[in-house]
């Protein structure tokens, strides 16, 4: 199975900040990597689906990309809604989920 | 609009079965165009993969916790179930059903998930 490491597990921002958060693969993947928001008490959204693409509704300042084994999500200005958690999911082999990155003020 | 919503007890006890249904509304499992999966999140923790189960009964099984787990699908009632076997303290999670596309293979449309704890 293909394990997804996440990074950072916490990142502390400002309300119009940049944040990057990582999803590194532990073996060569395809582009079947989504990136879901998650508030708490909630079920998770999905933000960003086959690495690039943005799901229909989800504001412009979300995207993703991908250089080799690394798969990041950024959010280009924070907003006050973005303060949750983030969690990265492959579907190359059977789906695995990343650990996740509480976004906190 | 898709709903998804789970079913079933709180509270169970160790070495008994968990069972829990998912009702799905706004899709008909029948129609064949979706997997409909399992997922679980131990308290304050990550996501972990259940299963998922086509309309047909096919069902797909996490390595990890095959040997105990059974899926089935319902589509009279538009329902899926998930039946866990030999339950331990470690199984308490909040378990979500949740459906799961074909063509970009991500988890869509989820449920609000239900807390299930193993404890005697």
């Amino acid at each position: 199975d293909i394990q997804m490491t996440q990074s950072p597990s916490s990142v502390s921002a400002s309300v119009g900040d940049r944040v990057t958060i990582t999803c590194r693969a532990s073996q060569t993947m395809s582009r079947w990597l989504a990136w879901y928001q998650q508030k708490p008490g909630k079920a998770p959204q999905i933000l960003i689906y086959a690495a690039t693409n943005l799901q229909s509704g989800v504001p412009s300042r979300f995207s993703g990309s991908r250089s080799g084994a690394d798969f990041s999500l950024t959010i280009s200005s924070l907003q006050p809604e973005d303060f949750a958690t983030y969690f990265c999911q492959q579907a190359d082999s059977f789906p695995t989920f990343g650990q996740g990155t509480k976004v906190e003020i | 609009q898709v709903q998804l919503q789970e079913s079933g007890p709180g509270l169970v006890k160790p070495s008994q079965t968990l069972a829990l249904t998912c009702s799905v509304s706004g899709d008909f499992i029948s129609n064949g165009d979706y997997s409909w999966t399992w997922i679980r999140q131990h308290p304050g923790q990550g996501l972990e993969w259940i299963g998922h189960i086509s309309y047909t009964g096919n069902a797909y099984l996490n390595p990890s916790l095959k040997s105990r787990v059974t899926m089935s699908v319902d589509t009279s009632k538009n329902q899926f179930s998930l039946n866990l076997t030999s339950l331990l303290a470690a199984d308490t999670a909040l378990y979500y059903c949740a459906r799961l596309t074909p063509n970009w293979h991500i988890f869509d449309y989820w449920g609000r998930g239900i807390l299930v704890t193993v404890s005697s």
